[in-house]
């Protein structure tokens, strides 16, 4: 079975600082990994995936992520945070897997930036 | 705009009835998915159909079911509806032709309130 932990429910920034979102998985196998971002009263939007290759991913947005496969870590990150990243961040994974795509989620994690 | 489109946006019902969401996936995508979000159970995959077969399953209640049709457009029934299922039920769209390292694609959500 496959599952993703966002230890934190709310996490708070200063406009400016730079921002990490921690997640943390485990699957059997080699996991695919993504960051999901959702504005109030919205859809989920895609942010950014590792699928193999280069530990860090670069996302929409400016925001990154460094996949760690000894700490089975995927925590998403931002240089300089702003207002307008406030939102919920879900943490996703899911194995290769012919016809199935399904994404188990993370409890969501709230970013609140503050001016 | 992600390409997926789900109707209705809101739904206001009373416990005991019945109520059908709509899916139509991106062009072109093979699989649908349905999620439910609620306040205290996070994102919560219910089922899966891929080219109008069930492929998932989820924790998804007896009460509710699926189809896929024909044309790939998806529909989630919610019988004797309760309080407690009121969320917002989310459906996604993928590919689902071969072992992709894509992402799924949400669309905006169909509010639903049980009163």
């Amino acid at each position: 079975a496959q599952s993703v932990a966002q230890p934190e429910d709310q996490v708070n920034v200063a406009e400016g600082n730079p921002l990490t979102v921690k997640c943390t998985y485990s699957v059997s196998g080699n996991p695919y990994l993504f960051w999901y971002v959702q504005y109030p009263n919205r859809g989920l939007q895609f942010l950014l995936k590792y699928i193999t290759g280069d530990n860090l991913v670069k996302g929409s947005y400016g925001f990154e992520a460094e996949f760690n496969k000894s700490q089975t870590s995927f925590h998403l990150k931002k240089p300089s945070a702003l207002v307008s990243d406030s939102a919920l961040y879900f943490c996703a994974v899911r194995v290769p897997n012919f016809g199935n795509e399904k994404l188990t989620f993370g409890t969501g994690t709230r970013l609140t930036i503050i001016p | 705009d992600s390409g997926v489109t789900q109707t209705p946006k809101h739904l206001i019902t009373a416990t005991g009835q019945r109520v059908t969401l709509r899916c139509s996936p991106r062009s072109g995508d093979l699989s649908v998915y349905w999620y439910q979000q609620s306040l205290d159970q996070g994102l919560q995959f219910l089922i899966q159909y891929y080219n109008g077969e069930e492929r998932a399953k989820g924790n998804i209640l007896e009460r509710f079911s699926a189809q896929q049709f024909p044309d790939l457009h998806s529909e989630l029934n919610l019988s004797s509806l309760e309080l407690g299922d009121s969320a917002l039920y989310f459906c996604a769209s993928s590919p689902g032709r071969v072992i992709s390292t894509g992402e799924l694609f949400f669309g905006e959500g169909s509010r639903l309130t049980v009163l």
